[in-house]
């Protein structure tokens, strides 16, 4: 089974325009979550995490994430987006019974002008 | 605080023949990660070392992958009798243990390209 899901392999917006990206976990535990970008060529970057304390959680260059347990769902926002988002968004649980960590299978952003 | 890094960044082999990468983690993590990620697809567990041990082990890791953190510090992966589906970015993380909140940092990686 899936413990994490990213719904849209692709999402397109443009520049200034809202940006949502989805995710939805597979837990029956407390689960902590994070979303990390990957430019191209370049390494992974935390962008924001969760972990049980404010189920709004604010991250780098203005993204911000919302814990929604009822809905199993980890939603990546950004009120305006910018040209330099453009990259590879990746959704990430720990379930909270191990060490593991699950990746999604990516979103690509792309910015259009 | 340098970050994750990783050696080589790039690597070509032939088939059959044995690699060996290199990771220097964060000198303050005492947990270390190596993935494996192809293209299109989210980065894949393969092990994991809380200093020099090396705690859990993905499927994914076959005889012919072994890693080691001897001295708890930094690590290698060597994959032995490579194949083609060996090619992949090989990527390196580490964290602190601070409960379960604790991120991952990741270093660069190495691509691998088997021919």
């Amino acid at each position: 089974a899936q413990s994490v899901t990213q719904l849209d392999s692709h999402v397109s917006v443009s520049e200034g325009t809202p940006v949502l990206l989805r995710c939805n976990y597979s837990s029956s535990y407390s689960p902590s979550l994070f979303w990390y970008v990957q430019h191209p060529n370049k390494g992974l970057q935390l962008l924001l995490k969760y972990t049980s304390a404010a189920t709004l959680v604010k991250g780098i260059n203005g993204f911000e994430a919302e814990f929604k347990k009822s809905e199993t769902s980890f939603h990546l926002t950004k009120p305006s987006a910018h040209m330099s988002d453009a990259a590879e968004y990746f959704c990430v649980v720990n379930l909270g019974t191990g060490n593991q960590f699950y990746f999604g299978t990516g979103t690509s952003l792309t910015v259009i002008p | 605080d340098t970050g994750v890094s990783q050696d080589p960044r790039h690597k070509i082999t032939k088939r059959g023949q044995n690699v060996t990468f290199r990771c220097d983690p964060i000198s303050e993590h005492n947990r270390l990660y190596w993935y494996r990620q192809t293209l299109g697809q989210g980065p894949e567990f393969l092990t994991y070392f809380q200093n020099e041990a090396q705690l859990e082990k993905s499927r994914l890791l076959s005889d012919r992958f072994s890693a080691e953190r001897p001295k708890g510090s930094f690590s290698t992966l060597e994959i032995q009798r490579t194949e083609q589906g060996d090619s992949a970015m090989y990527l390196c993380a580490s964290s602190r243990t601070t409960g379960s909140s604790y991120e991952q940092y990741f270093g660069p990686g190495t691509r691998l390209t088997v021919t």
